[in-house]
């Protein structure tokens, strides 16, 4: 089965910053990888996917994340952070289920990112 | 284009009671996922239903159930709420299960249950 581990479920960033979220997947076969965002009392909106393409994928609002296979990760970056990043963010796997590929996922615990002025 | 709508936005039930909370996915979208988020957790995943069957149910009793209709809207039934129960329930539609499908969210549903 697969898994995420998300380290690190609080981050604190000045505004400017770089920001580094980091996730690590455990999976049997070869992944797909998901980054989601969550602002206070909304829904998951996609910041950006990998499906086997190009390791480095770049996302929505200048947010990118690099494929390792090596070290079995998949960390979230951006260059400076912003106010309006502040959010919790989750790192997610879809499942094979086997044969049958219906796109469960399964999610990391999350981490809450704080920007501050 | 209309997103994933959730109903209700927010309800208050008594431990015992029953609960069905309602999802319209995106138009064109054959997919319907529903997860439960409690505070402080990552989204768990409940069901997926395609083409109004069963795809996939996560480890949840059998109290918590769910159908789609035809026209692929869904609703999720929890019976005999605990107070364990208490979390945010997300809806998530995509245009047909699948491992690289982008899945879209709704807001959810804040139960809370007393």
């Amino acid at each position: 089965a697969q898994s995420v581990t998300q380290l690190g479920s609080h981050v604190s960033v000045s505004e400017g910053a770089l920001v580094l979220l980091r996730c690590n997947y455990s999976s049997s076969v070869p992944p797909y990888l998901f980054w989601y965002v969550q602002y206070p009392n909304q829904g998951l909106q996609l910041l950006l996917k990998y499906t086997s393409a190009a390791t480095l994928v770049k996302g929505i609002n200048g947010f990118e994340a690099e494929f390792k296979k090596s070290e079995t990760s998949f960390h979230l970056t951006k260059p400076s952070a912003h106010m309006s990043d502040a959010a919790e963010y989750f790192c997610a796997v879809s499942d094979n289920a086997g044969g049958t590929s219906y796109g469960k996922l399964t999610f990391g615990q999350g981490t809450i990112l704080t920007v501050h002025p | 284009d209309a997103g994933v709508t959730q109903s209700p936005t927010h309800l208050i039930k008594t431990r015992g009671q029953h609960v069905t909370l309602r999802c319209s996915p995106i138009s064109g979208h054959k997919s319907v996922s529903w997860y439960q988020q409690v505070l402080g957790q990552g989204p768990q995943f409940i069901f997926q239903y395609y083409e109004k069957e069963e795809r996939g149910r996560g480890n949840f009793p059998d109290r918590f159930s769910a159908r789609q209709f035809p026209n692929y809207s869904s609703e999720l039934n929890v019976n005999a709420l605990l107070l364990g129960d208490s979390a945010l329930y997300l809806c998530a539609s995509s245009l047909i299960p699948g491992r690289n499908t982008e899945a879209f969210f709704g807001q959810g549903t804040r139960l809370t249950v007393v």
